[in-house]
């Protein structure tokens, strides 16, 4: 299996334009999580989905991000407009339900907003 | 609330040496605990987990941790350090049904030779 897959690896945009991370879950995992990791703040669940529906979204920041996941192979977080404190590595990761719990992550997206 | 914590930042330790990565907890309820490595510019990668049973669980790259319910603690261990095994470890804790895990601020290792 190719893991979780994360595009882009690497974004650097200016403050204000909209950003849109993407993720492919494990091929049957049903559940799909996003976090950001920043220095200061650590490793924080922004959302996630079960069954392609979002299940717990008090993560979310504010009202600038939003998640959706179309079907059970894709997800997007999307930031609009971005911030300069945005500026973070975003995880995706994904899980089988039935197990006891492993999380898969894929390698993260850089966002740096200038 | 549920929460995880690793008090020390960073450990270091010489090649060869035991290490130890220290992690407690506070959930209310039976916890099922994790420990996860992360590489530099890598995703966190899944070492072991404690759900039930035996209080010492083994896992890859011949890593252990050992659960204690009276300290509410959950050490990382490694009988022999690698300069390899340098890297960012992170415990983490969920309740009931794993769709929501508390992660630990993360204790960076170093090994040196």
């Amino acid at each position: 299996d190719a893991g979780v897959i994360q595009s882009p690896r690497h974004e650097v945009t200016e403050m204000g334009q909209e950003v849109t991370l993407r993720c492919k879950p494990i091929s049957g995992h049903d559940y799909l999580f996003w976090y950001r990791q920043t220095m200061m703040r650590g490793l924080e669940l922004l959302i996630y989905f079960n069954n392609n529906v979002p299940i717990d979204d008090s993560g979310m920041p504010e009202d600038r991000f939003s998640a959706k996941m179309p079907n059970a192979s894709f997800s997007t977080l999307k930031i609009q407009p971005s911030e300069p404190r945005d500026s973070a590595v975003y995880f995706c990761a994904s899980s089988f339900g039935r197990s006891t719990g492993e999380l898969f992550f894929g390698e993260g997206s850089r966002l740096t907003v200038l | 609330a549920q929460s995880v914590a690793q008090p020390e930042d960073q450990v270091n330790v010489a090649e060869g040496n035991p290490l130890t990565v220290k992690c407690t907890y506070s959930v209310s309820g039976n916890p099922y605990l994790f420990w996860y490595v992360q590489y530099p510019n890598r995703g966190l990668q899944f070492l072991l987990k404690y759900i039930t049973g035996d209080n010492l669980v083994k896992g890859s790259y011949g890593f252990e941790a050992e659960f204690n319910k009276s300290q509410t603690s959950f050490h990382l261990k490694k009988p022999s350090a690698l300069v390899s095994d340098s890297a960012l470890y992170f415990c983490a804790v969920s309740v009931y049904n794993f769709n929501k895990f508390y992660f630990g601020s993360g204790t960076k290792l170093n090994v040196k030779p």
